[in-house]
């Protein structure tokens, strides 16, 4: 089945700097790369998602992009701030799979 | 995208009781999900949850220890039985919603569950 592999585990920032979380997936055959934002106390809230027919998407201050040929993708944050905090998810769907394959997650720390 | 709530929020539980969850969605919507997340840990899906038909179980989990029902498109329940302090931990239910993308996978804020 699907591996997700998630790095760092934890990442301190100062706020304004940036944020790069890596994640590779094992089957080449996946195409739906989402990530999700899980603040305490929360349920995770999806951020922004990626399918395998493009390479980068940037929505405001997040970016996500996609190596196929490398199996990985990333999640990019820019000018973080404190609010940023959280504990960060990316997850890989298989092509003609229902079910989200989770990275183990990465805690940011945005401080002030 | 669907909204998502659950009940209970919280609750603390003794061992060997059961407790259900129930998750209501505010759209018709075909897939449910049930996923666990045990202390600073990732998600583990449970069991996927079909109108319709019985829920499919991933390995690891099973129907005698997580019963679902999904009576309709809006609204399902798990629940947890004879449960043990292992058990503790934050069930979520999340669903894919037709209105935006079969892909898109929404979460609802969750049950903390803790066993004594």
């Amino acid at each position: 089945g699907e591996n997700v592999e998630q790095h760092p585990s934890t990442l301190s920032v100062q706020e304004g700097d940036s944020a790069v979380i890596k994640c590779t997936y094992s089957d080449s055959a996946s195409n739906y790369f989402p990530w999700y934002k899980q603040e305490l106390g929360k349920g995770p809230q999806l951020i922004i998602d990626i399918r395998s027919n493009v390479g980068e998407k940037k929505d405001q201050r997040i970016a996500v992009t996609l190596n196929k040929t490398a199996k990985h993708f990333s999640l990019h944050i820019t000018e973080t701030q404190p609010e940023d905090s959280a504990v960060y998810f990316c997850a890989a769907r298989r092509t003609g799979y229902s079910t989200l394959t989770f990275g183990k997650g990465t805690m940011l720390l945005v401080s002030p | 995208s669907a909204v998502i709530s659950q009940k209970p929020s919280r609750d603390i539980c003794q061992r060997g009781t059961s407790l259900t969850i129930q998750c209501q969605v505010d759209s018709q919507v075909t897939m449910m999900f049930w996923y666990r997340q045990q202390p600073g840990q990732s998600l583990t899906l449970i069991a996927t949850a079909n109108q319709g038909s019985e829920a499919t179980y991933e390995s690891g989990f099973v129907i005698d220890k997580f019963p679902i029902s999904r009576p309709n498109l809006t609204f399902s329940t798990l629940t947890v039985s004879n449960m043990s302090p292992e058990d503790s931990s934050i069930y979520l239910c999340s669903v894919t919603d037709p209105r935006t993308s079969t892909d898109t996978q929404y979460f609802g804020p969750g049950t903390r569950l803790t066993v004594l």
